[in-house]
């Protein structure tokens, strides 16, 4: 079972680039999320998803994109890179969001701004 | 600022001492959980707690929700060194809200 599966693992884009950031589920869960992580900062939501089509955004969704066409994919898109947006990027499922629902995480992507 | 305030950031122990991880907050929360993250791998959920003064152990981790739901604490009883690694408390406020995370408390354990 692969569970979440983010790719790519690593990137290193100059300012100003694009570049989709790819996550896909097989666990059939409607809920999906975007977090950035930097040190010492935790995780930061950016976009979260209740299901196909649905798209919300998060507490950090400035120049970030995504799309949620199918249940098992949600993208997450940045369309003209900033060094501000060097990060480690995760995005995890769950099956609900009741009280005391686990997200399951993908291993992450790690993405540079130079 | 953090709504969730994690202490310490950072602890660095000897295998077999024992260790307390905090996660305090000025708001209520519905349900707090513990994650564990390894490098180069995304947060793994180790326990949730729902109920004010709830403990939950999970062998020699033992978790704590305080009374008036503010605020969690994680125990390591006897660490090892695979216990190493970076621990996230993480929790929703109201039923829909969304999880919010503490900044990490990042554990090494020497042999």
């Amino acid at each position: 079972n692969a569970g979440v599966t983010q790719t790519p693992k690593f990137r290193i884009l100059k300012i100003g680039q694009s570049m989709t950031l790819q996550c896909t589920q097989d666990m059939n869960h409607n809920y999906m999320y975007w977090y950035r992580q930097d040190p010492g900062m935790g995780l930061k939501l950016i976009y979260y998803s209740v299901g196909a089509g649905i798209t919300d955004k998060g507490e950090v969704p400035n120049g970030y994109n995504v799309s949620r066409s199918t249940t098992e994919d949600f993208p997450l898109r940045l369309e003209l890179a900033a060094p501000s947006q060097t990060s480690v990027y995760f995005c995890a499922s769950s099956f609900s969001e009741g009280r005391g629902q686990p997200q399951h995480f993908g291993d992450g992507t790690r993405l540079s701004i130079l | 600022t953090q709504l969730l305030e994690q202490s310490p950031q950072f602890l660095s122990i000897q295998e077999g001492e024992n260790l307390t991880v905090y996660c305090n907050s000025s708001s209520v929360f519905s349900s707090l959980q513990w994650y564990r993250q390894e490098p180069g791998e995304g947060p793994v959920l180790l326990v949730t707690v729902v109920t004010g003064g709830e403990v939950k152990k999970l062998k020699r981790l033992t978790f704590q929700f305080g009374d008036a739901r503010k605020d969690s604490s994680l125990h390591i009883t006897a660490a090892q060194t695979g216990d190493t690694g970076l621990y996230l408390c993480a929790g929703v406020r109201n039923q829909g809200g969304k999880l919010i995370f503490g900044q990490g408390t990042e554990l090494s354990v020497k042999p």
